[in-house]
C-alpha cells in the first residue's frame, strides 16, 4: 500500500528558531514530491521535487529530496509567527489502470507548526 | 483571475439529507479532485476525474457521488449513506501531464446537525 508519513505531527518553536520537517514515503513508481502550506483553508504550493540532492529554495524555506532513502525534508530558518501552519507533503503516483501521463497525489497527515513570539 | 471556487464555505445538513458541494475552475485544467480533511488525518482522496464524463473512486468514495459534465465543474454530492460526513472538503485541479502542482479551492466545511 502506498503511503506518505510526516513527522513530527506537531511542533512548537519560538521565533527565530530553525525547524526541519520530515516526509518519508513508500510508493510504487514515484514521480514527484510536493510540499504545501495550509494556514486556514486552501493549501498553497511551496515546492516540487523530482531529483535527489537538488535543493529548492524560496526565502527562508528550503527542501531537498533523497530518492534512495525515500524521504524529503523541509527546512525553515529564522521562523516567524506567520510560518505557523500545517505543512503537507504529497507524493505523485501513477493512476491505477491508466496508461496516460497523469497521476494522483497521496498526502501525509501533515505537520502542525506553531511559532510562538 | 484564474482559480478554483468552492461554494458554499459553510454548509449545515440534517441527517438523512443529500447535499451537493460546488467546485468550479477557470484554469483550463483537465484533472479535478475531491479531498476530505479531518483533524489529524491529512487529505484523503474521495473522487477524481481526468477528463469530462469520466471519474474514478478514490480511497474513501463510499457515501459520495460526483459528475463531470463540463471541464470546469466537478460537483460532489454527500449522500445520506455517508455515515460521518462532518468534515472539511477541498477541491483541487491540475494540468495534464506529470509533475504538475495541484491548485486548491478555499474548501467547504460541512456540519451535520
Amino acid at each position: 500500500e502506498d503511503k506518505v508519513v510526516q513527522s513530527p505531527l506537531s511542533l512548537v518553536v519560538h521565533e527565530g528558531d530553525t525547524v526541519t520537517l520530515n516526509c518519508s514515503y513508500e510508493v510504487t513508481n514515484f514521480r514527484s514530491l510536493l510540499w504545501y502550506k495550509q494556514e486556514k483553508k486552501a493549501p498553497t504550493f511551496l515546492f516540487m521535487l523530482t531529483s535527489s540532492g537538488i535543493e529548492k529554495k524560496s526565502g527562508r524555506l528550503s527542501s531537498i529530496l533523497d530518492k534512495k532513502e525515500l524521504f524529503s525534508i523541509l527546512n525553515i530558518t529564522a521562523t516567524q509567527t506567520g510560518d505557523s501552519a500545517v505543512y503537507l507533503c504529497a507524493v505523485e503516483i501513477p493512476r491505477l489502470n491508466y496508461g496516460g501521463s497523469q497521476g494522483n497525489l497521496i498526502f501525509g497527515k501533515g505537520t502542525k507548526l506553531s511559532v510562538k513570539p | 483571475d484564474g482559480g478554483i471556487t468552492q461554494s458554499p464555505k459553510y454548509l449545515f445538513r440534517k441527517e438523512g439529507q443529500n447535499v451537493t458541494l460546488s467546485c468550479e475552475q477557470n484554469l483550463n485544467h483537465d484533472a479535478m479532485y475531491w479531498y476530505r480533511q479531518d483533524p489529524g488525518q491529512g487529505l484523503r482522496l474521495i473522487y477524481y476525474s481526468h477528463i469530462v464524463n469520466d471519474f474514478q473512486k478514490g480511497d474513501i468514495a463510499e457515501g459520495y457521488s460526483v459528475s463531470r459534465e463540463k471541464k470546469e465543474s466537478f460537483p460532489l454530492t454527500v449522500t445520506s449513506a455517508q455515515k460521518n460526513p462532518t468534515a472539511f472538503y477541498l477541491c483541487a485541479s491540475r494540468r495534464d501531464g506529470w509533475n504538475t502542482e495541484a491548485f486548491f479551492g478555499q474548501g467547504t466545511r460541512l456540519t451535520v446537525v
